[in-house]
């Protein structure tokens, strides 16, 4: 069973800290990882993709990917208040010759003033 | 543009009624998906799409069958509803076939369906 792990939470934090948002995953051959956020009462809205091992930054928001823990993070700078909401971690992983996406249970996260 | 539009937004049912939840995308893209969200449970693929003209089961089929009609249409049907399909229900699409494995997903805003 292919499986996509995240703490469910809630991860409380300040305004202006750093969120640290984490998923860990089974198939090593999986070749791409998303992170997507999920208001309450929303469809998921994609925010951040990372291919490669390493570090990729877009504004406020860091995706860090770890082929070799089988592990991908997503850092948010400086949280606002409108950041509360579901992060969905996406893993694809190939089958019969397609790559379908994996989805975890998702990380509630609470920015509060 | 209207990306993903999914049809009702609102549904109840008797246990034992059938019906077609309708998703359309206009973005040209290849791929579709169908998920189902249950709280705790995160979103559970129920078929997909890879290209026009196929489609292949995912982790939860049972209960559902799935019409692509055309590149921009992809249909879910509920032949005989049960309480535990309750659920919401999200219609997704991908830009390329999903034979590429870098594929973020393009979400329609859901169907709430509740069965009694």
């Amino acid at each position: 069973q292919k499986e996509v792990e995240q703490n469910s939470g809630p991860l409380s934090v300040p305004e202006g800290a750093i969120a640290s948002l984490n998923c860990t995953y089974s198939d090593r051959g999986s070749q791409s990882f998303f992170w997507y956020r999920q208001y309450s009462g929303k469809s998921p809205e994609l925010i951040m993709s990372i291919y490669s091992n390493g570090d990729k930054e877009d504004g406020r928001f860091t995706a860090q990917l770890n082929k070799a823990s089988q592990y991908v993070s997503l850092l948010i700078r400086d949280s606002q208040p409108s950041d509360s909401a579901t992060y969905l971690c996406a893993v694809t992983e190939p089958s019969g010759g397609s790559y379908i996406p994996t989805f975890g249970r998702g990380t509630s996260l609470i920015v509060h003033p | 543009n209207a990306g993903v539009t999914q049809t009702p937004k609102f549904q109840v049912l008797k246990t034992g009624q059938s019906m077609t939840l309708q998703c359309a995308q206009d973005m040209n893209h290849n791929s579709m998906y169908w998920y189902r969200q249950d709280p705790g449970m995160g979103l559970r693929l129920i078929y997909y799409s890879a290209s026009e003209g196929t489609t292949d089961k995912g982790e939860v089929p049972n209960g559902y069958n799935v019409s692509r009609l055309n590149k921009r249409e992809f249909s879910l049907r509920l032949e005989s509803a049960a309480p535990s399909q309750t659920s919401v229900y999200f219609c997704a699409s991908s830009e390329r076939q999903a034979t590429f494995s870098n594929q973020p997903q393009h979400f329609g805003d859901g169907t709430r369906l509740s069965i009694l």
